[in-house]
């Protein structure tokens, strides 16, 4: 069974710092690529991330220079570490596993539980 | 702003045909597949519909959607009140090189 399980969202000041943890099971983690999806409160879903099967990150605008993307084959584990966070961030944020294998496609078909992350004073 | 325009609501009673439209541009639905996500308040995101039109193991028939140029839709026929949920749309952006979503589309079962 595949599964996603994440952890590591938290209250944070503005400007501080957060490291998402999203551990993954029941597949061949190293060949699949996974993408970060956040919701913020009342709102939509707005793409964050997305680590290819080899290493390599795709970031929105939003958030270029600011967080980063990355992964433990070894653990089967992908990391959001995010830097100099804004009100804005505060989002519930999800990990999802790509449907197909090396570069992300968007076709997430599974999901994490989510994890809620607050930036404020 | 989303780069993918979705109306913010529909609605429809049990047992109609309810349809959702998606409105991209060239660079991403014009060039790439669209994929179609339901998410119940309280949880995940599920992925409904994948490659323009195939829907994964468990997702009833009754679900079906389409792409044309740059739009796309999803249908929800014999309408359920279980399928109120929120619905989105997604493709990959070759400019933004990334996942762009519809600002979704609150579906309401009277």
């Amino acid at each position: 069974e595949v599964q996603l399980l994440q952890s590591g969202g938290d209250l944070v000041q503005p400007g501080g710092s957060l490291r998402l943890s999203c551990v993954a099971s029941g597949f061949d983690f190293q060949n699949f690529p996974v993408t970060w999806v956040r919701q913020a409160p009342g709102k939509g879903l707005e793409w964050v991330t997305s680590i290819s099967a080899k290493g390599n990150g795709y970031y929105a605008d939003s958030v270029k220079g600011r967080f980063t993307i990355s992964r433990d084959n070894a653990e089967n584990t992908v990391f959001l570490q995010m830097n100099s966070l804004r009100p804005e961030d505060s989002a519930t944020y999800y990990c999802a596993k790509d449907y197909v294998t090396v570069l992300p496609v968007g076709i997430l078909d599974y999901w994490g539980q989510g994890t809620l992350v607050t930036v404020s004073s | 702003q989303p780069a993918l325009t979705q109306p913010p609501s529909a609605s429809g009673t049990p047992g109609q045909t309810v349809t959702i439209s998606c409105s991209g541009s060239t660079s991403n639905i014009g060039d790439n597949n669209v994929n179609w996500y339901q998410v119940v308040p309280g949880a995940a995101p599920k992925l409904l519909i994948y490659t323009n039109n195939h829907r994964p193991s468990g997702v009833p028939g009754r679900f079906s959607a389409s792409r044309s140029g740059t739009s796309a839709s999803l249908a929800i026929s014999g309408l359920q009140s279980e399928d109120e949920a929120d619905y989105y749309c997604a493709a990959w952006d070759d400019v933004v090189n990334g996942l762009v979503f519809g600002g979704g589309t609150r579906l309401t079962v009277l």
